[in-house]
């Protein structure tokens, strides 16, 4: 089963316009990380925030946590039409004493130009 | 690019048949997992290998296994093939120090086709 859900599933914003999505998970966590899928390729790692960090920031990419509330929010500033792809958060949950990581079912961003 | 790559790109088995894909870890990388990502949802993972031995398993049947070779290259086996196989298959290495997972880096992916 997933261990983080995305919200929104889906999201179109306009170039220019800054995207959020968000993540909530359901364990606990050692770290949190966002990675990018563009059209079914491999995914790249975006960005890692550990549990006991709350933000952190990564050239338009802004991450928050809130392990109080089991959530996670990626903020994409100043949208590009580059920044088309599908968004996933996943954890490394803390009681998991292989290192595993649990991924969401993910976000599709579309950037209209 | 992350300097992963996996082989083949893309592959058509019938069900029943037995599958092997590769896989070759960023230099200087001592682990490998592998992840299978159906269509429309996230990757799941599948196993982990780590100085040649399994660190971890998810939730697959043992016709899924693994092996990782000293040089950290790896190979996923899937024997008696079922349709819902059919899946973009990932593996991603990284390396394991005295804290948990750290970033994990993708290769492209294998698309395997059950017919």
């Amino acid at each position: 089963s997933q261990q983080g859900e995305e919200d929104p599933q889906a999201l179109s914003i306009q170039e220019g316009e800054n995207a959020t999505m968000n993540c909530s998970y359901k364990t606990s966590i050692n770290n949190l990380q966002w990675y990018r899928q563009n059209s079914g390729r491999g995914l790249v790692h975006l960005i890692l925030i550990r549990s006991n960090e709350r933000e952190k920031h990564s050239g338009r990419l802004r991450v928050t946590l809130d392990t109080s509330k089991k959530s996670s929010s990626l903020l994409i500033t100043a949208s590009r039409a580059a920044d088309t792809a599908s968004y996933f958060c996943a954890t490394v949950p803390g009681y998991s004493s292989a290192s595993k990581i649990i991924f969401g079912s993910g976000t599709r961003l579309s950037i209209r130009p | 690019e992350t300097g992963v790559t996996q082989s083949p790109t893309h592959l058509i088995k019938t069900r029943g048949q037995q599958v092997t894909l590769r896989c070759s870890s960023q230099s200087g990388h001592n682990t490998v997992s592998w992840y299978q990502q159906a269509l429309g949802q996230g990757p799941q993972f599948i196993f982990q290998y780590y100085r040649e031995e399994e660190n971890g398993r998810g939730n697959f049947p043992p016709r899924f296994s693994g092996l990782q070779f000293p040089n950290y290259s790896s190979e996923l086996n899937v024997n008696a093939l079922e349709l819902d196989d059919s899946a973009l298959y990932l593996c991603a290495s990284s390396l394991m120090g005295v804290s948990s997972q750290e970033t994990q880096y993708f290769g492209p992916g294998t698309r395997l086709l059950v017919l």
